[in-house]
C-alpha cells in the first residue's frame, strides 16, 4: 500500500513571495490533515478535511493560508503572502475514518521543509 | 483544551539498555486516546504504540511499552533493549474520543540518542 506522498520535500522562498504544497493521501482515506511543525516544537494541526469538506480550521492564519481538497482526494495548502515565521515542515496525513468510533490511526508523509528568507 | 507536555528535550541511552520517556496531559475528558510518535531524521511520523484511556491494562508492542496513569494523567513510554534505530525524535500525543476523525495534539517532542 502506498503512503502519503507530498511534494516538494523542501522548498526556499523570500518573503511576500506564495508558495503551494501538495499532498496526495493513502487512497480510500477519507480523513486529511495538514500540520505545520516549526523547529524544535510538535506538530500543530493548520486544517482538516473530511471528504472534500473543511471539519475544522481554527488555527489556519486565513489572511495568508488557504487549503483545498478538490474531488475529495488530493489536497493543496498555499500560502500567500508568505512570512518568515511560516518557516517550518509542513505535514500532511491521512486516515479511513468513516464517522466510526475507536482508534483511527494518522499515517503522515514525509512533509515539506519550507525556508522563508 | 488539551494540552500535552514532555519535559525532557534530550534523552541518551546505551544501545541494549532500557530508557523511559516521560508525558504528562491536561483534559477533562474522560475518554480519549493516546499515542507516541517516531519521527526519524527523515521526518515521517511513525506510530509507535497507542492506548486507549478506557482500557487499564497497558499497551505493548514488542520492545515498546507503556506506562498509563490515568489519574496522575501521566503516559511514559519504555523502550528495552534500546537499538541504534530507536534514535530519533518522539512525540506523545493526544486525541479526544470523538465519533469520526479527530486531530491530534502534540507535545514539544524529546530527542533520543543511542550510544554505541
Amino acid at each position: 500500500e502506498a503512503g502519503v506522498a507530498q511534494s516538494p520535500r523542501y522548498k526556499i522562498i523570500e518573503k511576500r513571495q506564495s508558495v503551494a504544497f501538495w499532498c496526495n493521501p493513502i487512497s480510500g482515506h477519507a480523513t486529511l490533515y495538514w500540520y505545520q511543525q516549526i523547529l524544535g516544537q510538535g506538530p500543530k494541526l493548520l486544517i482538516q478535511f473530511q471528504n472534500n469538506g473543511v471539519v475544522d480550521d481554527s488555527q489556519l492564519p486565513k489572511d495568508r493560508f488557504s487549503a483545498e481538497r478538490l474531488k475529495g482526494v488530493d489536497s493543496t495548502l498555499k500560502i500567500q503572502p508568505a512570512k518568515l515565521e511560516d518557516s517550518a515542515v509542513y505535514l500532511c496525513a491521512s486516515s479511513f475514518s468513516l464517522a466510526a468510533l475507536g482508534t483511527d490511526t494518522q499515517y503522515f508523509g514525509p512533509g515539506t521543509r519550507l525556508t522563508v528568507l | 483544551a488539551q494540552t500535552v507536555t514532555q519535559s525532557q528535550p534530550e534523552m541518551s541511552v546505551q544501545e541494549a539498555e532500557t530508557v523511559t520517556l516521560s508525558c504528562t496531559y491536561d483534559t477533562s475528558e474522560s475518554d480519549y486516546y493516546l499515542f507516541w510518535y517516531k519521527q526519524p531524521p527523515s521526518r515521517q511520523m511513525i506510530l509507535v504504540i497507542r492506548q486507549e484511556a478506557y482500557k487499564q491494562q497497558n499497551a505493548t508492542e514488542n520492545r515498546f511499552s507503556v506506562n498509563f496513569q490515568k489519574a496522575a494523567k501521566s503516559f511514559s513510554l519504555k523502550i528495552s533493549d534500546s537499538q541504534l534505530g530507536d534514535a530519533a525524535m518522539y512525540f506523545c500525543a493526544y486525541r479526544s474520543y470523538g465519533q469520526g476523525a479527530q486531530k491530534l495534539v502534540f507535545g514539544q517532542g524529546t530527542r533520543l540518542t543511542i550510544n554505541p
